[in-house]
């Protein structure tokens, strides 16, 4: 079993809907969940940590984290083109000495 | 927000030759900085934990002769690329981690990648 787990997709969204990715971890432990978009080409670009149970928004993107289940999802709210890429699910295990653990990524694509 | 810059963002080379290749945080102090891999269409491997002033920590299988990590400042770490071969042609991306102050937590900034082609 992979230590994060994502969706590879492609998940495909008309332009103006809701994306919704999902990412799954197995450290119950893990305390730092971040989420990360990388255009084809480019390296990684933060979007968004979360730490608490609960949901984080900011702009047109909410990350939700449910420790009891061990999952952790980003919203991205009225989707353009622009946000075609792949998203990245890390997430920082209790033993990790500061390493992230990453997942494999979900490719999103937004048709105009 | 956090910016780490790379250098060079483009390297072509000669088998046989070594490759530099730097990583500096902008406006932060890192003790602490990363350096990845990425081949087309795969997702990142960690390859080392570079901490400030002591001894980079490898991943297993990545080899510490052949990839020289050098964390001289608070702000700039490098890897050197030693006996480059065509195997070696990927995408080296570094990242270094902020220091969560409280009600936050600590983060990793990545750099803009550097694309190293052997011929």
């Amino acid at each position: 079993q992979k230590e994060v787990e994502q969706n590879s997709g492609p998940l495909s969204v008309p332009e103006g809907a809701i994306a919704s990715l999902n990412c799954t971890y197995s450290d119950r432990g893990s305390q730092s969940f971040f989420w990360y978009r990388q255009y084809s080409g480019k390296s990684p670009e933060l979007i968004m940590s979360i730490y608490s149970n609960g949901d984080k928004e900011d702009g047109r993107f909410t990350a939700q984290l449910n420790k009891a289940s061990q999952y952790v999802s980003l919203l991205i709210r009225d989707s353009q083109p622009s946000d075609s890429a792949t998203y990245l699910c890390a997430v920082m295990p209790q033993a990790a000495g500061n390493k992230l653990t990453f997942g494999g990524g979900t490719r999103v694509l937004v048709k105009p | 927000g956090a910016v780490v810059s790379q250098h060079p963002s483009r390297v072509i080379c000669k088998s046989g030759t070594s490759v530099k290749i730097e990583c500096r945080s902008l406006d932060f102090q890192a003790t602490t900085m990363f350096w990845y891999r990425q081949f087309p269409k795969q997702s990142l491997m960690l390859m080392a934990t570079s901490n400030e002033g002591s001894k980079a920590t490898y991943e297993q299988g990545v080899e510490k002769d052949k990839f020289l990590i050098n964390h001289a400042s608070l702000t700039l770490s490098t890897l050197t690329v030693t006996s480059a071969h065509p195997e070696d042609s990927s995408f080296y991306i570094c990242s270094a981690k902020t220091a969560g102050t409280s009600g936050s937590v600590d983060t990793q900034y990545f750099g803009p990648g550097t694309r190293l082609t052997v011929l």
